[in-house]
């Protein structure tokens, strides 16, 4: 089946430290994007790609860091710079945007 | 800056129920519109899409979308508890880097 898989589930970093979300699809989707949601709000941008080796800071991108070597992936860094990382990270890919966003089922980060 | 405005709600509709969801947005050259459904601590869901003025039906949902006045709705006809649930509004541009706006989004409660 096609889809997005986003891992792990659930992250806790500690201060100062790095952490890698990943983000996975199959769709042959063109286009990936990450977004950060805190409780109660809506979803901000923090970095979008429209084609492999390429990228885009989005709304709220300091830091944080991206990559995308492969059409199939899009994985995000939450730097020890980005200061109040606790949030709900979900990932999203589309075919050009027509038909929408499919997002993954998200990465719940907590700061311990 | 374009942008898609929803009322946060909460909006409250009796089991059984119409619930009318509502969303305007500000970029005249949107074509194509987006309803998600997002449950509590998930990802977000499409539930519609909807391209031209008119009226959209699928099952217990109709998308409507008036060009002229820039706003999109979404009706839940025979509304359930199941409904209950956080329901973004998105817009595509697609002359202008085929990039999603999301609204805020408006919490829709279900009372049985």
């Amino acid at each position: 089946d096609g889809g997005i898989t986003q891992s792990p589930k659930y992250l806790f970093r500690k201060e100062g430290q790095n952490v890698t979300l990943s983000c996975e699809q199959n769709l042959n989707h063109d286009a990936m994007y990450w977004y950060r949601q805190d409780p109660g709000q809506g979803l901000r941008l923090i970095y979008y790609s429209q084609i492999v080796n390429d990228f885009q800071k989005g709304d709220i991108a300091e830091g944080y860091s991206v990559s995308r070597e492969k059409k199939e992936s899009f994985p995000l860094t939450v730097t020890s710079a980005q200061k109040n990382p606790t949030a709900f990270y979900l990932c999203a890919s589309s075919f050009s945007g027509q038909y929408g966003y499919t997002f993954g089922s998200g990465t719940r980060l907590t700061v311990v | 800056q374009k942008e898609v405005e929803q009322n946060s709600g909460p909006l409250s509709v009796p089991e059984g129920a119409i619930a009318s969801l509502n969303c305007t947005y500000s970029d005249r050259g949107s074509q194509s519109f987006f309803w998600y459904r997002q449950y509590s601590g998930k990802s977000p869901e499409l539930i519609m899409s909807i391209y031209s003025n008119g009226d959209k039906e699928d099952g217990r949902f109709t998308a409507q979308l008036n060009k002229a006045s820039q706003y999109v709705s979404l009706l839940i006809r025979d509304s359930q508890p199941s409904d209950s649930a956080t329901y973004l509004c998105a817009a595509l541009n697609n002359n202008a880097g085929n990039m999603l706006t999301f609204g805020g989004g408006t919490r829709l409660m279900v009372k049985p």
